[in-house]
């Protein structure tokens, strides 16, 4: 799996949006692109995944670049309960043996 | 949803016990996984599971084994726990949608603390 690199922490007003870059240059084609979070003391929770194009669901928005070497996620309005841990993975068929390293700590000030 | 139940939240154990450590899930999801997470470290994988009766070593199995004798439970087993063994457990599914992406699904984790 292609490795990935994340700032260590981030803060962000309450009520902005949130954008976390993620940098994966040595991505390959059928790797796709997840973001977790973690709140302290939960196990990893789900946000989002893409292949090429730029998704969004209600969590989030993820955006890749044209050659997918990066990608953003985005919280459209960061609350209080977003302040967590986030980690960029990318990975092929199976997750289950994906790296999650110490991703980023996003602080959401009030 | 999928849900993924870790029996015990937190637990303290003494050096040599024999400690177990459960993982249900509602679903009949065939990838099941176990992880620990210490603080620097990030996630290493313990062992996996792709089916009943089935298990595959990750990165980090020393000190640890696995039961799967039914799919929806999987178990993490230290025969005699140390103090380095001390760490979140955290247990995941895998689940694969239609366009072949893989999403983990994890439990709220079990801390462990082998005093």
């Amino acid at each position: 799996d292609a490795k990935t690199t994340q700032p260590t922490s981030m803060d962000c007003a309450e009520g902005r949006a949130a954008n976390l870059p993620c940098n994966h240059s040595t991505i390959s084609g059928n790797e796709y692109v997840y973001w977790y979070r973690q709140i302290h003391s939960q196990g990893p929770q789900y946000i989002i995944h893409g292949l090429k194009n730029n998704e969004t669901n209600e969590m989030a928005s993820l955006i890749i670049t044209e050659d997918r070497k990066s990608s953003t996620l985005i919280l459209p309005h960061a609350t209080l309960r977003d302040t967590a841990v986030y980690y960029c993975i990318v990975c092929g068929f199976d997750a289950g043996k994906s790296t999650f390293g110490d991703g980023t700590t996003l602080t959401v000030k009030p | 949803d999928v849900k993924v139940t870790q029996s015990s939240r937190y637990l303290v154990k003494r050096t040599g016990e024999k400690v177990f450590l459960e993982c249900v899930q509602d679903m009949d999801h065939e990838n099941m996984f176990w992880y620990r997470q210490d603080p620097g470290l990030g996630l290493r994988l313990i062992y996996f599971s792709y089916d009943v009766k089935m298990k595959e070593k990750g990165d980090i199995p020393e000190g640890y084994s696995v039961s799967r004798e039914k799919k929806e439970r999987f178990s993490l087993i230290l025969e005699s726990a140390s103090t380095n063994q001390t760490s979140m457990y955290l247990c995941a599914i895998g689940t694969s949608d239609f366009s072949g992406a893989n999403v983990l699904t994890f439990g709220a984790g079990s801390r462990l603390t082998v005093l």
